[in-house]
């Protein structure tokens, strides 16, 4: 178990930039998802995939924002035209989908920052 | 929809001394309940867990909590707090289809020496 990787750690960008992160889950977990978390905040549900579907989204997910796990594995999850307020940590979580109440297993986190 | 409120948003507390940090939730059903720990600039740790089953859960680091249906309550304690608990602490909750988690807002504890 090499733990849900998560890259880059850090990333400072200019507003109006494109980014883009990556999310690597625990092999065996079917089920994957992305929080944001802001400054004394608790993290909060953008969307989850199981295999390669995307099953649902938040409406905190705008236009910009886009996610994929293309073969079900690692996924990336994209901010288009990047505005102050998208600054915050972006958490990566993985789990099995066996049944209710398995518990999520989270990443580092990718931390935006927005010059 | 589900929601999960922390009461008291910093705890400081003596080593040694006990640790309470207070976690409720409202649901239509009894969901899943999860405790997470983060460190700084590090993601959540799993503390515990809720299913089904014995309302007294024990998890790692000497932490347990206590499901109370009736309070919709889901509190965590530790008896004798370490200088290594110091960080921020997150209730959650899952409905039974047990997938999106919402949490609270976190309670950050401090550990006087």
């Amino acid at each position: 178990d090499t733990g849900v990787s998560q890259d880059p750690r850090h990333k400072i960008t200019k507003r109006g930039q494109n980014v883009t992160f990556r999310c690597d889950p625990i092999s065996e977990h079917n089920r994957l998802y992305w929080y944001r978390q802001t400054l004394g905040q608790g993290p909060e549900f953008l969307t989850y995939f199981q295999n390669e579907a995307q099953l649902e989204k938040s409406r905190l997910l705008s236009d910009r924002f886009s996610a994929e796990r293309p073969k079900g594995s690692f996924s990336t999850l994209e901010i288009q035209r990047t505005e102050q307020g998208d600054s915050a940590m972006y958490l990566c979580a993985s789990s099995l989908a066996s049944q209710g109440g398995q518990p999520q297993h989270f990443g580092d986190g990718t931390r935006l920052s927005i010059l | 929809a589900q929601s999960v409120t922390q009461l008291g948003s910093h705890v400081s507390v003596s080593e040694g001394a006990l640790v309470l940090l207070r976690c409720n939730y409202s649901s239509s059903v009894p969901p899943y309940l999860f405790w997470y720990v983060q460190y700084p600039n590090q993601g959540l740790q799993l503390l515990l867990k809720y299913t089904t089953g014995a309302t007294l859960v024990k998890g790692i680091n000497g932490f347990e909590a206590e499901f109370k249906k009736s309070e919709t309550s889901f509190h965590l304690t530790k008896p004798s707090a370490h200088m290594s608990d110091a960080a921020e602490y997150f209730c959650a909750v899952s409905d039974r289809k047990g997938y999106k988690l919402s949490f609270g807002a976190g309670t950050t504890v401090t550990v006087r020496a």
